[in-house]
């Protein structure tokens, strides 16, 4: 079946802009996750949600970030006023369930560069 | 989580079989190895996961130590494609909270 889907692959935009980035996870998958990785660093843990619901926001870096998740399916991490920092790529992960131990399986990314 | 230990790099001819180890000499009881790979310019791939007994899908082979303190992924067939840095972790089944962690892997690269 279909894997984790992101769209842009890739995106260039101005500091100052707003940027959104979809995920679209496997079909059936109750569990969503959003991490990023900055050029040789590891992963970064952002933000999970069960269905709709996101219980833990501690891992986005800013108030500038938010993310949601609408009909259980896709979601949206959006970043506002964007910054040079905030260059990265933008992974997004789906799992059957939440903390069951089922393996998590990854999107291609979304490689955002900010100018 | 335990923490895993790997080598940082390793090669191998195409066609003949990777080895790639992996020490977690700490793993607890109701933790579970993971394999995942990364290809350049890709997402996190999983391979394979188990627990103690060996296991075996159409990616690999994982096979655990009979006291789990070390484990080896195994691709049968190495190709070109295989290229790419491999992780291993340890974490619960349940109870393992919801954030991955990759420690630094191990770079494989398959040669001609």
């Amino acid at each position: 079946g279909a894997g984790v889907s992101q769209s842009p692959s890739n995106k260039v935009t101005e500091k100052g802009k707003d940027v959104e980035l979809r995920c679209d996870p496997i079909s059936g998958h109750t569990a969503l996750y959003w991490y990023r990785q900055s050029l040789g660093q590891g992963l970064e843990f952002l933000i999970y949600f069960q269905g709709n619901s996101a219980p833990d926001k501690s891992g986005l870096p800013s108030d500038r970030f938010s993310a949601e998740r609408t009909g259980g399916s896709v979601s949206t991490l959006t970043i506002q006023r964007t910054q040079q920092e905030d260059s990265a790529v933008y992974l997004c992960a789906s799992s059957k369930q939440v903390d069951s131990g089922q393996p998590q399986h990854f999107g291609d990314g979304t490689r955002l560069s900010i100018l | 989580d335990a923490k895993t230990t790997q080598p940082t790099s390793m090669d191998c001819a195409e066609g003949r079989a990777a080895n790639l180890p992996c020490n977690h000499s700490t793993i607890s009881g109701n933790e579970y190895v993971y394999w995942y790979r990364q290809i350049h310019s890709q997402g996190p791939q999983y391979i394979i996961h188990g627990l103690k007994n060996n296991e075996t899908n159409e990616m690999a082979s994982l096979i655990i130590t009979e006291d789990r303190k070390s484990s080896t992924l195994i691709l049968p067939h190495a190709t070109l494609r295989d290229t790419a840095v491999y992780y291993c972790i340890v974490r619960p089944f349940t109870g393992g909270g919801n954030k991955l962690t990759f420690g630094t892997g191990t770079q494989l690269k398959v040669e001609l």
